[in-house]
């Protein structure tokens, strides 16, 4: 079965480093997002792309975040520098949103666990 | 904008006992209901989405939830609960379908207790 894949499941870095995070969606789906979820809250949409365009990243703090999908298919997300506040769970999803056969449903990775010391 | 509200952040339940998770929105324009559930130290996944037509809709692994526009909630529930499905379970809102934001609430773990 096709997954989203994501990459480092888990990542310790100190204040004020660079961090990034990859995303490789379901093949075919045009839609991808990147979720931040801090503990004991629900994900929170930072950006979405359908194809190599951005949707929307109204949410996402631009001072220090930047997200790209260069060639429509697979994504980086990068934090620079990091603060203590983003430590969270990086999550990201795919849609067939844009393909003509969305059925409402986002595909979940796994996630990036991100602890700032 | 809209917003959900999950009001139990914790539930726990015997094996084999029914349950009912709580799902409150706001939203001025019609809706589009979800509930994903999420298991340890995975990503989400689709339990069953409300988009149109009967208010009850049955999703994956035995659960339900109805759609009650009048008291602007989507509770999902399932006759009897096992061990697996111990889990977060979030309920989240869209006011569009296309070119909606999906808005999650704060999520409910359920414990299931042998």
């Amino acid at each position: 079965e096709a997954e989203v894949a994501q990459s480092p499941r888990y990542k310790i870095t100190e204040k004020s480093q660079a961090v990034a995070f990859w995303c490789d969606p379901i093949s075919g789906h045009a839609t991808l997002y990147w979720y931040r979820q801090i503990l004991g809250q629900g994900p929170e949409l930072l950006v979405q792309f359908q194809d190599e365009s951005v949707v929307d990243d109204s949410q996402l703090p631009k001072d220090r975040f930047s997200a790209e999908r260069l060639k429509g298919v697979d994504s980086t997300l990068k934090i620079q520098p990091a603060e203590l506040g983003d430590s969270a769970m990086y999550l990201c999803a795919s849609s067939l949103l844009g393909s003509g056969r969305y059925t409402g449903e986002l595909f979940f990775g796994e996630g990036s666990r991100l602890t700032v010391l | 904008a809209q917003s959900v509200t999950q009001l139990d952040s914790q539930v726990p339940v015997f094996e084999e006992a029914p349950v009912e998770l709580r799902c409150n929105y706001s939203s001025s324009v019609s809706v589009y209901l979800f509930w994903y559930v999420q298991y340890p130290n995975q990503g989400l996944q689709l339990l069953l989405k409300y988009l149109s037509g009967s208010t009850l809709v049955k999703g994956i692994n035995g659960f339900e939830a109805e759609f009650n526009k009048s008291q602007t909630s989507f509770h999902l529930r399932k006759p009897s609960v096992h061990i697996s499905d111990t889990a977060e379970y979030f309920c989240a809102v869209a006011r569009g379908f296309g070119n909606e934001k999906l808005t999650f609430g704060t999520g409910t773990r359920l414990t299931i207790i042998p």
